[in-house]
């Protein structure tokens, strides 16, 4: 399967614990995506990758919250000092033209 | 700002027939894109159609089709001969030109195809 993966698939960690997700985007995808999705809520943008430059950050995107993509490849999203308010499904997208976005199955953090 | 609007939370179809799910949105801008995405049950989100805003003709990708009013900032979704499995959550997802191209979704239709 050369979709867009993600891991952890779950994630539970305690308050104050630090977090760290992965994305694998589809290969020759230069852009990449991170939304968040709480329950009965559609996806919210996060922030934006055009291969290894960071272009755009929501501003739901706290100083807790950093990502990267070092080599324009893989993605990481990291949350430092969780609180309760992140449980949330944290999904990838990546895509090639500006136009289309393919989606990973999503991370979904629990914070105890 | 960009707002998406899916005034319908839930939904429910007897196999076979036809439903229409709605969606509007807000913008001042003149060129974006819409789109409808489907997310299954615990399953990554896909792309149901896209409909271009400079494009008068409707969108449509086999049973599913579009109906685009741009004045009226309205982008339904028509599902016909609806199939168990098109049971899923539906967004609706606005997408402006340019800046990173973000998308903007609604909360969401969950749709459930009865047999």
């Amino acid at each position: 399967d050369t979709g867009v993966s993600q891991n952890p698939r779950h994630k539970i960690t305690k308050r104050g614990q630090n977090v760290t997700f992965r994305c694998d985007p589809i290969s020759e995808h230069n852009r990449l995506y991170w939304y968040r999705q709480t329950l009965g809520q559609g996806p919210e943008f996060l922030t934006y990758f055009q291969n290894e430059a960071q272009l755009e950050k929501s501003r739901l995107l706290s100083d807790r919250f950093s990502a990267e993509r070092p080599k324009g490849s893989f993605s990481t999203l990291e949350i430092q000092r969780t609180e309760q308010g992140d449980s949330a499904m944290y999904l990838c997208a990546s895509s090639l033209n500006w136009y289309e976005q393919y989606f990973g199955p999503g991370t979904r953090l629990t914070v105890t | 700002a960009q707002t998406v609007t899916q005034s319908q939370p839930e939904m429910s179809v007897q196999e076979a027939e036809t439903v229409t799910l709605s969606c509007t949105y807000d913008t001042s801008e003149n060129n974006y894109y819409l789109f409808w995405y489907k997310q299954p049950p615990s399953r990554q989100m896909i792309l149901v159609i896209r409909q271009e805003a400079y494009k008068q003709q409707n969108a449509t990708e086999n049973r599913f089709s579009v109906n685009f009013q741009k004045a009226a900032k309205s982008f339904s979704l028509k599902i016909s001969d609806s199939q168990l499995g098109d049971t899923a959550m539906y967004f609706c997802a606005f997408m402006k030109l340019n800046t990173g191209n973000q998308f903007y979704f609604g909360t969401g239709t969950s749709l459930t195809v009865i047999p």
